[in-house]
């Protein structure tokens, strides 16, 4: 069973631009989220797609946007990139349902965004 | 908000040692997920717990709902232990995505 697949692993972008990440859920699993690491923040939750649709959004500003295609696989799009959207962008797959079992979440390995 | 504090943050120990790692969150949660997290980023889900007292292998994680605490054991430490160990609250519903706590960073030293 193939795991969760995120694409590119290694981005390097400037000022400005924008960008758009990629996230393959696990077969079956209609659920994905995403999420932020830095050192400083630690992991912070963006926001959860499931069929098409937005369930929940975190905190952060409308720069930050994703959406979810018909077979689950989820983009993330940042806009107007600065230097402290720098970070490891997970995403994670789910079953809604089974979110609650042990191993309900399936982590991708992650895209490492570096913005200069 | 639900806020989730780790501790300790760091932790160095010696191979065999008995291993705790604490985790306390303050609002009412409907699980709570401990994570493992290797250099390079990739994260492992360990543990699901929304009551009692779970165990795979060497690892045991408890949490006790009254009290919003929650514990990673690990027992007969091995360097190949040596991680990141995050735990993660999820809101009741689980519609609210997680919350996560910074994390303790283990090193287990031969």
């Amino acid at each position: 069973k193939a795991g969760v697949t995120q694409t590119p692993r290694y981005l390097i972008k400037t000022r400005g631009q924008q960008v758009t990440l990629s996230c393959s859920p696990i077969s079956g699993h209609r659920s994905v989220s995403w999420y932020q690491q830095t050192p400083g923040q630690g992991l912070q939750f963006l926001f959860e797609y499931f069929s098409e649709t937005q369930r929940n959004k975190g905190n952060f500003p409308g720069r930050f946007s994703g959406r979810q295609f018909s077979n689950s696989r989820s983009e993330m799009n940042v806009s107007t990139l600065e230097l402290g959207d720098s970070a490891l962008y997970l995403c994670a797959s789910s079953q809604p349902g089974q979110q609650q079992i042990s191993h309900g979440y399936t982590f991708g390995s992650g895209t490492r965004l570096t913005v200069v | 908000k639900n806020e989730v504090e780790q501790s300790p943050q760091n932790l160095t120990a010696q191979e065999g040692e008995f291993i705790t790692i604490n985790c306390s969150y303050s609002v009412g949660i409907s699980a709570l997920h401990w994570l493992q997290q290797h250099p390079g980023g990739g994260i492992v889900s360990l543990f699901m717990l929304s009551s009692g007292k779970k165990k795979h292998g060497r690892l045991i994680a408890t949490i006790n709902i009254q009290e919003k605490h929650s514990s990673l054991h690990i027992t007969a430490s091995h360097p190949r232990d040596s991680a990141v160990y995050i735990c993660a609250a999820i809101a009741g519903g689980g519609a609210d995505g997680l919350t996560f706590g910074k994390g303790t960073h283990l090193i287990i030293q031969p």
